[in-house]
């Protein structure tokens, strides 16, 4: 079956500091793999996706890159803020088991101190 | 410009009543997905339409159910509210199978 395993938190790191957030994944065939990111109060936004091995996806300064060969999509910044205080999700959609919904982590929780 | 908006965004009810959270998308997608979030498990899918007339059921859609009259809206109903039903409720839609998907704000919803 399909499921996403993700880092328990929560995680506290002080501004600028480095931020890995593990993922790993079983699925059949190749699924698409996503983070979404919750800020306090509000929904789901995507964060940045990757639909075939080895292809990286970045945004906002976030990297995390598709490894079939260790079924992995760890999640990466060089420097924290603040603002990214928030719970992060790693989930995966594989349209080749025939059911189009994304299969979530159970999400981490990152505090950014000054 | 498009979103999706949920309503209401606060409930309390008691246990065994009916009730219906709204899902309203304004984006023209035919693929909408209804999630509850719970500590520990992070989102899990109740139901979900592939478009008008279409339901299906998700991994925990006991208690609950969907209708898809238009494209735009979705409405999730739980018939008879129990305690375990107590969680938040996120509404989805992509616009093509497979593709991003885009969440709603979220309800809270509070079974006494």
């Amino acid at each position: 079956g399909n499921s996403v395993t993700q880092m328990e938190g929560p995680v506290t790191l002080s501004e600028e500091a480095f931020l890995t957030i593990n993922c790993t994944y079983t699925a059949t065939g190749y699924p698409s793999l996503f983070w979404y990111v919750q800020y306090p109060g509000e929904g789901l936004q995507l964060l940045l996706k990757a639909t075939k091995a080895d292809d990286k996806g970045s945004n906002k300064g976030f990297e995390a890159t598709y490894r079939k060969e260790t079924t992995s999509f760890h999640l990466e910044k060089g420097s924290v803020q603040v603002s990214d205080s928030a719970v992060y999700f790693c989930a995966l959609l594989n349209d080749q088991t025939g059911a189009n919904n994304l299969f979530f982590g159970t999400g981490t929780r990152l505090t950014v101190i000054p | 410009d498009a979103e999706i908006t949920q309503s209401p965004r606060h409930k309390i009810t008691e246990t065994g009543r009916q009730v219906t959270l709204a899902c309203h998308q304004t984006w023209n997608h035919n693929n909408m997905f209804w999630y509850r979030q719970d500590l520990g498990h992070g989102l899990r899918l109740i139901h979900y339409s592939y478009g008008v007339q279409d339901t299906n059921k998700g991994e925990v859609s006991d208690g609950y159910s969907v209708s898809r009259s238009n494209t735009e809206d979705l409405p999730l109903t739980l018939e008879s509210a129990a305690s375990s039903q107590t969680s938040v409720y996120f509404c989805a839609s992509s616009p093509q199978l497979a593709d991003t998907q885009y969440f709603g704000p979220g309800t809270r919803l509070t079974v006494l």
